[in-house]
């Protein structure tokens, strides 16, 4: 088992453009989650999936955000226009199911020029 | 909401002093409470967790105890040694979504020196 994994480490774009983010969760994990993280404080809640169902969404997902789980394997993250804003580390974590740990890719990080 | 208040400022412990990193919570019902640590150029770990009031969360020398009373989880290590240098984050799941999102802390970043 080697852990969640999480691609790219680094993105650098220009603001408008789109960018997409990868997130391969444990295998056997039936949850993901994604999370943004801003430099000096904790993680934020984005959206998580059970399998392939996206459960739920914060508010802080705008409609230029949208997170996929297509066969409840991976799962991806794209920012559509991004704006200066958006820069942050974006986490992925997975878990075996309701009420069990969550853990936690090494993280994207996204700056925006 | 369910939000998470953790002390403020980095913390700054010569090697074996005692560690305090306090942590309160706001949230209906009973939450579950974790300590999660970040060191440098890694991702998240948990690093212990408690369901329950009065449920103890231990590892690695750390502790932390659930007091419902006082909606508090601070986190306690007796000898702090360099390696536990680290940001250290304070989270709850909710009651009525456990096992769902997670609510984390700002952070404390701990450093130990020799």
């Amino acid at each position: 088992d080697t852990g969640v994994s999480q691609n790219p480490r680094h993105k650098i774009t220009k603001r408008g453009q789109n960018v997409t983010f990868r997130c391969d969760p444990i295998s056997e994990h039936n949850r993901l989650y994604w999370y943004r993280q801003t430099l000096g404080q904790g993680p934020e809640f984005l959206t998580y999936f059970q399998n392939e169902a996206q459960l739920e969404k914060s508010r802080l997902l705008s409609d230029r955000f949208s997170a996929e789980r297509p066969k409840g394997s991976f799962s991806t993250l794209e920012i559509q226009r991004t704006e200066q804003g958006d820069s942050a580390m974006y986490l992925c974590a997975s878990s075996l199911n309701r009420g069990y740990e969550q853990y936690f890719g090494p993280g994207t990080r996204l700056t925006v020029t | 909401g369910n939000s998470v208040t953790q002390m403020e400022g980095p913390v700054t412990l010569s090697e074996e002093a005692f560690l305090t990193i306090n942590c309160t919570y706001t949230a209906t019902g009973y939450p579950s409470l974790f300590w999660y640590v970040q060191y440098p150029g890694e991702g998240l770990q948990l690093l212990l967790k408690a369901t329950k009031a009065d449920d103890k969360g231990s590892n690695k020398g750390f502790e932390a105890t659930y007091r419902k009373e006082t909606t508090s989880f601070h986190l306690e290590k007796g000898s702090v040694q360099v390696s536990d240098s680290a940001v250290y984050f304070c989270a709850l799941s909710g009651e009525e979504t456990s096992g769902s999102r997670l609510t984390f802390g700002e952070g404390t970043q701990l450093t130990v020196n020799p």
